[in-house]
Parts: structure tokens; C-alpha cells; sequence
């Protein structure tokens, strides 16, 4: 069944510290993954996404994520992390058909301190 | 120009009422759901509709009934509410299994 894995519940941070949030998976076949990011009192949205291609992944605010096949992991970091990336974040994993499911993980509460 | 948009944002009502909350997106896609994070932030998916038919139907109560008049709208029904329907009900859009794209929320407290 697929299923995914976020085991860093709650992280705190200083300013400036390295970020690595944990994420792994388990899918039978090809899958798309996804991390999403909900700041405080909003919706989620999209970081980063991977569906081909190269294994490393930029997107947006400074954040990469990676895919290890071997590992079933989809890792991401910040090599800097700032006050406002305080957040809840959320990996994803689904199929490429229509009526894939999406499965989120549980999240992963980041608090930066100031 | 609002991407997904749901009505209300809050909804506060009483336990045993019937209420409804409605999504809508504008960009053309051909899937759509419904989401229930509670306060924990666990997100769990209720429903999902693929060209306005249902493909996800989770363990749900039948209390929820999702209806999809076209490919941009679909709107959440629930019968007697309970306690423990109180939740941000999200709704959401794709196109197939790429990026969700999420509304606002609907924060429901149930009293």
C-alpha cells in the first residue's frame, strides 16, 4: 500500500542553521512527489516537486529536495533557514493517473527562533 | 484572480444542523477534493472527483456528501453535524496526479 513517512515531528531551529526533514515512501510502481508548505493560518502550497529526470529538485525560497531511489527517500533541505520559514511541512506521494491518491504525511512543525 | 476558491471561511454552527461548503477553481482542471485537517494538522482526504465523477471515496460518514455540478465546482454537504466534524475542510484541484492546488479552508467549529 502506498504510504509515506515523516519521522521529525517537531524541529526547532535557530536562524541560519542547515534544515534536513525527513521523507520516505513506499509505492509500488513509478510515483510523482511533493513537498508542500502551510505557514501559519493559510493553505498549503508547493515547495518543490519530482516526477523525472534529475533526482535533485530546486524550488522555490531556497529549498531542494532530493530523490534517492535506493533509499525510497525524498529528503528536503535549506542550507539557511530565516524566521519566516517557521511552517508546517508536508510530503506527498501519488501516482501519474487521475485517480491516483494523493498521500500526505503526517508533517512536520518547523520552528525557527529568531 | 482567486485559483480555488470555498465559501465559507467559517462556519459556526450547532450540533444536529445540515450545512454546506462550496469550492470552485478557474484553472481548467479536471480533478478536485475534499480534505479534513483536524488539530493536529493531519491532513486526511475525504473525496475526489475526476471529471465531475467520483474516483476517492474514503471512510467518511455518510453524514458527507460531495456533489460536483461541473468539472470547476465541488461542494461539501453535511448532515447532523457532530462534534467531531470540527476541522478545516480544504478543498483542492489538479490535473491528474501533478501539483494539488489548495483553497483557503474552511474552518467548521461545531458547537
Amino acid at each position: 500500500a502506498q504510504s509515506v513517512s515523516q519521522h521529525n515531528h517537531h524541529v526547532i531551529l535557530s536562524e541560519a542553521a542547515s534544515l534536513e526533514l525527513g521523507c520516505n515512501y513506499s509505492y509500488g510502481g513509478t510515483v510523482n512527489l511533493f513537498w508542500y508548505v502551510q505557514y501559519p493560518g493559510q493553505h498549503l502550497q508547493l515547495l518543490l516537486k519530482y516526477f523525472s529526470g534529475d533526482p535533485l529538485v530546486k524550488g522555490i525560497k531556497g529549498f531542494e529536495a532530493e530523490f534517492i531511489k535506493s533509499k525510497f527517500s525524498f529528503n528536503l533541505r535549506k542550507p539557511s533557514v530565516q524566521w519566516s520559514d517557521t511552517a508546517e511541512y508536508f510530503c506527498a506521494t501519488s501516482g501519474y493517473s487521475s485517480a491516483s491518491k494523493i498521500i500526505f504525511g503526517s508533517g512536520t512543525r518547523l520552528s525557527i527562533r529568531p | 484572480d482567486t485559483a480555488v476558491s470555498q465559501t465559507p471561511k467559517y462556519l459556526v454552527t450547532q450540533m444536529g444542523n445540515d450545512k454546506s461548503i462550496k469550492c470552485e477553481q478557474n484553472l481548467g482542471h479536471d480533478t478536485m477534493y475534499w480534505y479534513k485537517q483536524d488539530s493536529k494538522k493531519f491532513l486526511k482526504i475525504m473525496f475526489s472527483y475526476n471529471n465531475k465523477e467520483l474516483i476517492i471515496n474514503e471512510t467518511v460518514p455518510n453524514r458527507f456528501s460531495p456533489k460536483s455540478p461541473d468539472k470547476a465546482h465541488l461542494n461539501l454537504h453535511i448532515n447532523s453535524l457532530e462534534l467531531g466534524d470540527s476541522a478545516v475542510y480544504f478543498c483542492a484541484s489538479s490535473r491528474g496526479g501533478d501539483t494539488q492546488y489548495f483553497g483557503p479552508g474552511t474552518r467548521l467549529t461545531v458547537l
